[in-house]
């Protein structure tokens, strides 16, 4: 398989809890991406990595969002304390860039996330 | 304001139907994407494209860039087609979604 992989494809849990959802790029592709998705919307940024790097957070990841790349490869998104409101797709995708500066997007199928 | 716009939200077409989605950009982009993203199915991207017009089957995609607007058309749609359709810019280091266009195609 050489898309970009995410899991688990479903979680539920209970409000406090904490979950953790993993993202594997496709292996060439430096950039990687964290969205959310509630339904009849697009998808809302999160944050992004280039390489290790975290270089951008959206207002949307509050204090109990959390991620990381610690390599370079694969990334967790973790949630703290979860709440009702968190319950959404959490939607994970990667990219590299052309020689003509074109970003070319994949997405992995993404991770449910209900919190009752 | 969203710095993209998608038109119309909802569309319902008859089998057969040629069917045009439109998507309305307001920030310097390196790139388009038109995504296909099915009920409780992941996203899967149609087009990327920078310039002009591109043609996969069925699917054709064309941008203005001066006019910051590009269309996705479907000709003889069908009941697959059924999805929602996702119009994202990419400005180099970030992308922006519009907020889709459900499309539901009757035999």
């Amino acid at each position: 398989d050489t898309g970009v992989s995410q899991n688990p494809r479903h979680k539920i849990t209970k409000r406090g809890q904490n979950v953790t959802f993993r993202c594997d790029p496709i292996s060439e592709h430096n950039r990687l991406y964290w969205y959310r998705q509630t339904l009849g919307q697009g998808p809302e940024f999160l944050t992004y990595f280039q390489n290790e790097a975290q270089l951008e957070k959206s207002r949307l990841l509050s204090d109990r969002f959390s991620a990381e790349r610690p390599k370079g490869s694969f990334s967790t998104l973790e949630i703290q304390r979860t709440e009702q409101g968190d319950s959404a797709m959490y939607l994970c995708a990667s990219s590299f860039l052309t020689v003509s500066g074109a970003n070319v997007l994949t997405f992995g199928a993404g991770s449910r996330l209900t919190v009752l | 304001k969203n710095e993209v716009e998608q038109s119309p939200q909802n569309l319902t077409a008859q089998e057969g139907e040629f069917i045009t989605i439109n998507c309305s950009y307001s920030v310097g982009i390196s790139a388009l994407h038109w995504l296909q993203q099915h009920p409780g199915g992941g996203i899967v991207s149609l087009f990327m494209l920078s310039s002009g017009k591109k043609k996969h089957g069925r699917l054709i995609a064309t941008i203005n860039i001066q006019e910051k607007h590009s269309s996705l058309h479907i000709t003889a749609s069908h009941p697959r087609d059924s999805a929602v359709y996702i119009c994202a810019v990419g400005t180099g280091n970030q992308f922006y979604f519009g907020t889709g266009t459900s499309l539901t195609v009757i035999p």
